[in-house]
């Protein structure tokens, strides 16, 4: 089973605080996502990476930053986190070509619900 | 960029009740997914369904891609069905993009 990995299910963090979400996975998919999603709002894209060192803005990039060091993690920094980044995050991954062409596949991690003090 | 709306936002059944949950899409589609995220927040992709009709057990979904909308069937709906669940769409226009946009959810409570 493909597995996506989220360090973190739950984070308090203070204003102006550095914060790292981490997300790993295993099924050495290209693509990697970071969603947002907040009530009423569905999920929103912050930053997406097709490749190593790779990475194209979301809808929300704002206030982001992402790293793809390697292919199998993916992670998210706040420079300096705000109240209104209070979130919950989601990581995914998907496969590209035929394999996404024919099943479409976006496999998800368990979430990081980041409260900013 | 591509609207996708979603109804009911809410809805509550009795436990063995059926339903229908609705995707309308403004734009022609490349790929068209639903998801069910649980309570606790993990999201599972039930069909990808840019076309046609799927079926997985209580669970079935239909694509009208030339009228631009989508239906999630849930029949004799159990507790576990609870949760929100997303349509999410990539574009026609940003084929290869894989880029999904998602709908605002509709957020179901099984009650028993």
């Amino acid at each position: 089973d493909v597995k996506v990995t989220q360090s973190s299910r739950y984070l308090v963090k203070r204003t102006g605080e550095k914060v790292f979400l981490e997300c790993v996975q295993d099924m050495d998919h290209e693509n990697m996502f970071w969603y947002r999603q907040d009530p009423g709002l569905g999920l929103r894209l912050i930053y997406f990476s097709y490749d190593v060192k790779m990475k194209e803005k979301g809808d929300i990039p704002e206030g982001y930053s992402v790293s793809r060091e390697k292919k199998e993690r993916f992670s998210l920094i706040l420079e300096s986190a705000s109240t209104n980044q209070t979130s919950m995050y989601l990581c995914a991954s998907s496969p590209v070509g035929l394999a996404w062409k024919n099943t479409g596949e976006l496999f998800f991690g368990e979430g990081s619900r980041l409260t900013v003090l | 960029g591509i609207q996708v709306e979603q109804s009911p936002p809410d809805l509550i059944l009795q436990e063995g009740a059926n339903s229908t949950l609705r995707c309308n899409f403004s734009d022609s589609v490349n790929n068209l997914q639903w998801f069910h995220q649980n309570p606790w927040g993990q999201l599972i992709n039930l069909f990808y369904i840019p076309s046609g009709t799927k079926q997985n057990g209580r669970l079935s979904a239909t694509t009208v891609a030339t009228e631009r909308y989508s239906l999630l069937y849930i029949s004799s709906s159990q507790t576990t069905d609870s949760g929100v669940y997303f349509c999410a769409v990539e574009p026609h226009k940003g084929a290869g993009s894989y880029q999904l946009t998602f709908g605002k959810g509709t957020k179901l409570s099984v009650i028993p």
